[in-house]
């Protein structure tokens, strides 16, 4: 079964602009969950998806937002990005079951804002 | 307010010995806990988890002990190699939601 997929692996932007983030999750999961890594702040939540609504989102300015769709694949995306966006974006999915169930995470997406 | 914490940012051990990484956390709300494996540039690879209702779960060469009076969980690995050199995180998360909040990182060094 393949992992969790997330496009593009690397991507370079200007400060100001924006950028989108495409996460793919491992085949029958229906949560999807973005992260933040920075060497600073670690490993830091943003947002969790399911069913296509959003179920939570962490400590983070309004720029910063995501959806999924109907086959449970998710986008981030930051608008009017800031030299403090550059990080590693990880995406990671479950099966979200009535009990406890692992998350899996995908490769990220590093991202530098010059 | 850091709710998960691993005060120790590296361990070294030698190969065929245990490693024991630590973890405690201060918010008595989390149920269920995990531990990821993560090398540079990729994301976290995830190893074991465990339920608040045990104080043990064993998969291969890793253990998890919890410990919840103390808040406080551990990862054995026993015995240690070097492919295990890498960041170990420990991540918790509270009923109903995928939400983790994660330590900074223990980064463990096993040499040959």
């Amino acid at each position: 079964k393949a992992g969790v997929t997330q496009t593009p692996r690397y991507l370079i932007k200007t400060r100001g602009q924006q950028v989108t983030l495409s996460c793919s999750p491992i085949s029958g999961h229906r949560s999807v969950s973005w992260y933040q890594q920075t060497p600073g702040q670690g490993l830091q939540f943003l947002f969790e998806y399911f069913s296509e609504t959003q179920r939570n989102k962490g400590n983070f300015p309004g720029r910063f937002s995501g959806r999924q769709f109907s086959n449970s694949r998710s986008e981030m995306n930051v608008s009017t990005l800031e030299l403090g966006d550059s990080a590693l974006y990880l995406c990671a999915s479950s099966l979200k079951l009535a009990g406890h169930s692992e998350q899996y995470f995908g490769p990220g997406t590093r991202l530098t804002v010059t | 307010d850091q709710q998960v914490k691993q005060n120790s940012p590296s361990l070294s051990v030698q190969e065929g010995r245990i490693s024991i990484l630590n973890c405690d956390y201060t918010n008595s709300m989390f149920d269920y806990f995990l531990w990821y494996k993560k090398y540079p540039a990729e994301g976290p690879t995830f190893l074991i988890s465990i339920s608040s209702i045990k104080d043990k779960n064993e998969d291969g060469r890793f253990t998890v002990f919890l410990n919840k009076s103390a808040k406080h969980l551990s990862l054995h690995i026993v015995p240690s190699q070097p492919g295990d050199s890498a960041v170990y995180f420990c991540a918790a998360r509270m009923g109903g939601s995928e939400k983790l909040v994660f330590g900074k990182g223990t980064k463990l060094t096993v040499n040959p």
